[in-house]
């Protein structure tokens, strides 16, 4: 089946630790997007990569990093200068058809203790 | 400045009733691309229905209508017939620049949809 897979689903993190969001596509789009989603509000940009190797910073990427090394993958990490990640990570891609949406993936709620 | 504004935090409609979620917008490129998009309890972003700056009709696809107000800068959703499974947080979203281009896209903070049975 062609779409996008985040893992994990709920991720407990420790204060000072870094952590690692994945996401993977099958959907051969080349632009791909991560957000961060906090309770009752809309989504807000962190970084987004139009092409491999290349990625740029969005509303809200102080405290994160990214790296584009294939098409198919786009990770986030959140790192301990993140001063309140406990959020919900939505990873997105833009595809060709003719309205260009976003589709996205399931997400990952992420808990720091 | 806030680009996606949604002023309806939430919103209750009977089922088998038509619902109208507001969205106005802030753009000075003249194109650009608005999209609606359904959020369940579940938190998947469900695609509902697009409307492109030039387009010349009012975008709908099946139960979803755009009401397209291009002079007042507004994107208002029409749900018809609302259904139980409509029950959902609802975002609107915009793209500005050609749409050709992968370019970001900014949503507003939403409407909590209830539907009663």
């Amino acid at each position: 089946d062609g779409g996008i897979t985040q893992s994990p689903k709920y991720l407990f993190r420790k204060e000072g630790q870094n952590v690692t969001l994945s996401c993977e596509q099958n959907l051969n789009h080349d632009a791909m997007y991560w957000y961060r989603q906090d309770p009752g509000q809309g989504l807000r940009l962190i970084y987004y990569s139009q092409i491999v190797n290349d990625f740029q910073k969005g509303d809200i990427a102080e405290g994160y990093s990214v790296s584009r090394e294939k098409k198919e993958s786009f990770p986030l990490t959140v790192t301990s200068a993140q001063k309140n990640p406990t959020a919900f990570y939505l990873c997105a891609t833009g595809g060709t058809r003719k309205n260009n949406e976003q589709f996205f993936g399931p997400g990952t709620r992420l808990t720091v203790l | 400045a806030q680009k996606i504004t949604q002023t309806q935090p939430g919103m209750f409609v009977q089922e088998k009733e038509a619902v109208t979620l507001d969205c106005t917008y802030d753009t000075s490129d003249p194109s650009y691309g608005l999209f609606w998009y359904k959020q369940p309890s579940s938190g998947e972003m469900i695609f509902l229905i697009y409307q492109g700056s030039y387009d010349q009709q009012n975008a709908t696809e099946g139960r979803y209508s755009l009401n397209f107000q291009k002079a007042r800068k507004s994107a208002n959703l029409v749900i018809s017939a609302s259904q139980l499974g409509d029950s959902a947080m609802y975002f609107c979203a915009m793209r500005e620049g050609r749409i050709r281009i992968n370019n970001d896209m900014r949503f507003g903070a939403g409407t909590r949809l209830t539907v009663k049975p």
